[in-house]
């Protein structure tokens, strides 16, 4: 079935610690996107690609990183930088960026502090 | 102002009952819309896209879109306890640095009981 995988779906973070969520899709879309949601709270973006090899900032990029070597994978690492990293993180993709398009998500990833 | 507000829930409704969920966007060159479902400590899910003005119906689901108040909603009827979730309103930026880019109201909470 096509879809959007991420992993692990539970993550622990101990201080000074960065961690890699994974996200991998098989839909052979273009864009890519990652997401952070608070409890209480709408999802803002933190990382967004367009195409292999090249991604954007979103509203809250401060502390994390991502790659996009593949089209079908889309890594976010979460670095020590990042002091509040407890939150349920989501990966989306769509097929291009486009005004019309909506994007579909993972199932997430919840991240914790130890 | 809030790029995308919702109106602040938690909503109750009883079973059978018609839910109104409404969202205010500040983007006056958005062109779409989007409703999305999300159950406690899942991803979310695309449950209404509008792109014009009106009224747009999919079940028991129908969207609302009015641009020039810059309003849209959603309406369910025939409520039932599986339709508590919180639901997302999200906004694709259309032009400059927000283009493509999908922008969240805080959600609202909505419960339908027996």
């Amino acid at each position: 079935d096509g879809g959007i995988t991420q992993s692990p779906k539970y993550l622990f973070r101990k201080e000074g610690q960065n961690v890699t969520l994974s996200c991998e899709q098989n839909l052979n879309h273009d864009a890519m996107y990652w997401y952070r949601q608070d409890p209480g709270q709408g999802l803002r973006l933190i990382y967004y690609s367009q195409i292999v090899n090249d991604f954007q900032k979103g509203d809250i990029a401060e502390g994390y990183s991502v790659s996009r070597e593949k089209k079908e994978s889309f890594p976010l690492t979460v670095t020590s930088a990042q002091k509040n990293p407890t939150a349920f993180y989501l990966c989306a993709s769509s097929s291009v960026v486009g005004d019309r398009l909506p994007q579909h998500f993972g199932d997430g990833t919840r991240l914790s502090i130890l | 102002q809030k790029e995308v507000e919702q109106n602040s829930g938690p909503l109750s409704v009883p079973e059978g009952a018609i839910a109104s969920l409404n969202c205010t966007y500040s983007d006056r060159v958005s062109q779409s819309f989007f409703w999305y479902r999300q159950y406690s400590g899942k991803s979310p899910e695309l449950i209404m896209s509008i792109y014009s003005n009106g009224d747009k119906e999919d079940g028991r689901f129908t969207a609302q879109l009015n641009k020039a108040s810059q309003y849209v909603s959603l309406l369910i009827r025939d409520s039932q306890p599986s339709d508590s979730a919180t639901y997302l309103c999200a906004v694709i930026g259309a032009g400059g640095t927000s283009y493509g880019k999908l922008t969240f109201g805080q959600g609202t909470i909505l419960t339908v009981h027996p």
